[in-house]
């Protein structure tokens, strides 16, 4: 079936390390790629789009990849702050369905400690 | 801009209730949609439209109806209210293959 899969677990890292969120995918279609930052209580607000022939994309403290072959997405926040504590999605903008709308990943809640 | 605005914040209905949750854009966007989302699982794709007098489903549609009379409004009715229908809904707007601008939600809970 067609997933999309990040890591449920919550990663927890210090103040300045680097965090980096994996977002894989199955039987998809390879398509834009975009990553959404979601704080409690909120909707999502978007952070960065890579489209398929791009490898790597970057603003300011982020960078996004993107690997066809893989079929996976990497999310870099360079320098963290605690105040880059939120979940953070991975959604795919698919060419074989015909959508123009995103199928999202469940996402990733990432804690920065001071 | 407002942006893309939802009504209600909060609500609460009984099983077998009827109820329109309402969806507004201010940036002449061309595509909206409808998500839900429930702990664990992600944002889930309900219906979509791609312009005013266009829908069509998502992931998971049934029990959910959309209309999109206009560019700007897109609402979503819950025709008869089951508790698996308790959850946050988000509403969402963009423009081609573009970043797409989300509504703060609406949380919604049957009994």
């Amino acid at each position: 079936s067609q997933k999309i899969e990040q890591n449920s677990e919550a990663l927890n890292i210090q103040e300045g390390k680097t965090a980096t969120l994996t977002c894989n995918y199955t039987n998809y279609s390879p398509a834009y790629l975009q990553w959404y930052r979601q704080d409690p209580g909120r909707g999502p607000v978007f952070l960065l789009l890579i489209r398929e022939n791009e490898k790597e994309k970057r603003k300011e403290r982020l960078k996004v990849t993107f690997d066809t072959t893989l079929k996976q997405s990497l999310f870099h926040i360079t320098a963290s702050q605690p105040a880059d504590s939120a979940t953070y999605l991975c959604a795919l903008d698919r060419q074989d369905t015909g959508r123009r709308a995103l199928t999202f990943g469940s996402g990733t809640r990432l804690q920065v400690q001071p | 801009n407002a942006g893309v605005t939802q009504t209600p914040k909060f609500q609460v209905l009984k099983t077998g209730q009827s109820m329109t949750l309402q969806c507004a854009q201010d940036m002449n966007h061309e595509y909206m949609s409808w998500y839900r989302q429930d702990p664990g699982m992600g944002l889930r794709l309900i219906h979509y439209s791609v312009g005013a007098g266009i829908t069509d489903q998502g992931e998971v549609p049934n029990g959910y109806n959309v209309s999109r009379s206009t560019t700007e409004d897109f609402p979503l009715r819950l025709l008869s209210a089951a508790p698996s229908q308790t959850s946050v809904y988000f509403c969402a707007s963009h423009q081609g293959r573009n970043e797409q601008y989300f509504g703060p939600g609406t949380r919604l809970t049957v009994t």
